[in-house]
């Protein structure tokens, strides 16, 4: 079955350090999101990769860096520049808009919940 | 930019009755894409509906219907005969048609809807 898959499940970050968040979807998407959620909250855009080796920064992106080197994998470091990292963090995949159908809706990830040591 | 409005954070409603969720927008454009995405306890993200802009008909899917009012921008979700199960945090989400290199759909904060058995 296609699908997104992201892990680990949990994860936890000592002080000062950079840790990293990984997305993997078979569905054939080029475009491929994260988003982070705190508790309460609605989702964040952080980082948004329409195309391999390009990707652009959305509105929460200080403290993280992605690459895009593989269509199927889109991994989130969490660096240590990030003061408040604990969140609740999912990956997402779509067609861009002009390919196939627009509309499509993204498929999401069963998230990742990160929190701090 | 645009923007969406979720301006409940919290609803309830008994079971068996019929729940309508809040939604507007801000945009220029005049084609776009609307969603509705539940989140359950288990985070996952559910696409519940969608709706298109140019299609002047009310999207249905089983229980759920939406009330589409372009003009004023209102994209409501109705839930009909109410189940234990629809209790989720219930997202509206937003996606501009134009093909362009900025490619983000926008999501509203969320409502969170309890179900009263």
């Amino acid at each position: 079955d296609g699908g997104i898959t992201q892990s680990p499940k949990y994860l936890f970050r000592k002080e000062g350090q950079n840790v990293t968040l990984s997305c993997e979807q078979n569905l054939n998407h080029d475009a491929m999101y994260w988003y982070r959620q705190d508790p309460g909250q609605g989702l964040r855009l952080i980082y948004y990769s329409q195309i391999v080796n390009d990707f652009q920064k959305g509105d929460i992106a200080e403290g993280y860096s992605v690459s895009r080197e593989k269509k199927e994998s889109f991994p989130l470091t969490v660096t240590s520049a990030q003061k408040n990292p604990t969140a609740f963090y999912l990956c997402a995949s779509s067609h861009p808009k002009g390919r196939v159908v627009l509309g499509q809706p993204q498929h999401f990830g069963d998230g990742t919940r990160l929190s701090i040591l | 930019a645009q923007t969406v409005t979720q301006s409940q954070p919290e609803m309830s409603v008994q079971e068996a009755e019929t729940v309508t969720l809040s939604c507007t927008y801000d945009t220029s454009e005049s084609d776009y894409y609307l969603f509705w995405y539940k989140q359950p306890p288990s985070r996952q993200m559910i696409l519940v509906i969608r709706q298109e802009a140019y299609k002047q008909q009310n999207a249905t899917e089983n229980r759920f219907s939406v009330n589409f009012q372009k003009a004023a921008k209102s994209f409501s979700l109705k839930i009909s005969d109410s189940q234990l199960g629809d209790a989720a945090m219930y997202f509206c989400a937003y996606r501009s048609a134009r093909s362009n290199r900025d490619d983000k759909i926008i999501f509203g904060k969320g409502t969170r809807l309890h179900i009263l058995p």
